[in-house]
């Protein structure tokens, strides 16, 4: 299974709003119930941040939210703030109990 | 609290052999499935397989089947990858991670890092 399509690079200010968009194949379609979002800082384990629609482990802001239509979900980080820099992963668990990882999008706060 | 510690990464000659080894505290590890994922430096993530909670099923990533074998002793509450036949692409961290029942990721080991390299 192919690497779910994320946008390399989203940036915005402090306090805007973003999205990061992850898109899976046509095949993902009927399929695409489990994602989930990953925050990975420079030299850090990724840290597990959301998943389906806006279910938050306990810590994690509510700043960040869900959504998903079809094939393609997206995480919006609101009020960006500048511990959000960081790179972010989506995730698909599969019928076949593997994960398919999104390719990874690099939020810049400028 | 929650934690999986991994060890055994290194440095190994291509086609040699490493196990890596993760250690769950926190939980009760013998109730949930596990994977491991690697990461190459700069590059993203990748899953690399996983095992039932009791052990008895598991699963590769093509790049690594018929090398790699997951397996976990839930006795002693730890998760093994043997790696052999190492090649120069398997370089990355690689982390153990355990999967929740809501089917996402929940917990990440700090990872330990495999360099395969003459």
């Amino acid at each position: 299974q192919s690497a779910l399509t994320q946008p390399a690079s989203v940036s915005g200010s402090p306090g805007q709003s973003i999205t990061i968009s992850c898109t899976g194949s046509s095949s993902d379609g009927g399929g695409f119930n489990y994602v989930s979002w990953y925050q990975q800082h420079p030299g850090k384990a990724p840290k597990f941040m959301i998943y389906d629609v806006n279910n938050r482990p306990s810590g994690v802001s509510n700043r960040f939210s869900t959504s998903k239509s079809g094939n393609t979900a997206s995480l919006t980080i609101s009020g960006l703030q500048a511990e959000d820099e960081a790179d972010y992963y989506c995730s698909l668990y599969t019928s076949n109990n593997t994960l398919v990882f999104g390719t990874g999008t690099k939020v810049t706060v400028l | 609290e929650v934690q999986l510690v991994e060890s055994g990464g290194g440095l190994v000659q291509p086609g040699g052999s490493l196990r890596l080894s993760c250690a769950a505290s926190g939980f009760t590890f013998s109730n949930y499935w596990m994977h491991w994922v690697r990461q190459e430096s700069g590059k993203g993530l990748v899953w690399v397989s996983r095992i039932k909670s009791d052990g008895s099923s598991e699963t590769y990533a093509d790049a690594v089947k018929g090398r790699f074998t997951i397996s976990r002793d839930n006795a002693k509450n730890t998760l093994y990858l043997q790696m052999n036949s190492l090649r120069v692409d398997d370089t990355a961290v690689y982390y153990c991670v355990r999967r929740a029942r809501y089917y996402a990721i929940d917990v990440w080991g700090q990872g330990t890092t495999v360099t395969v390299s003459s």
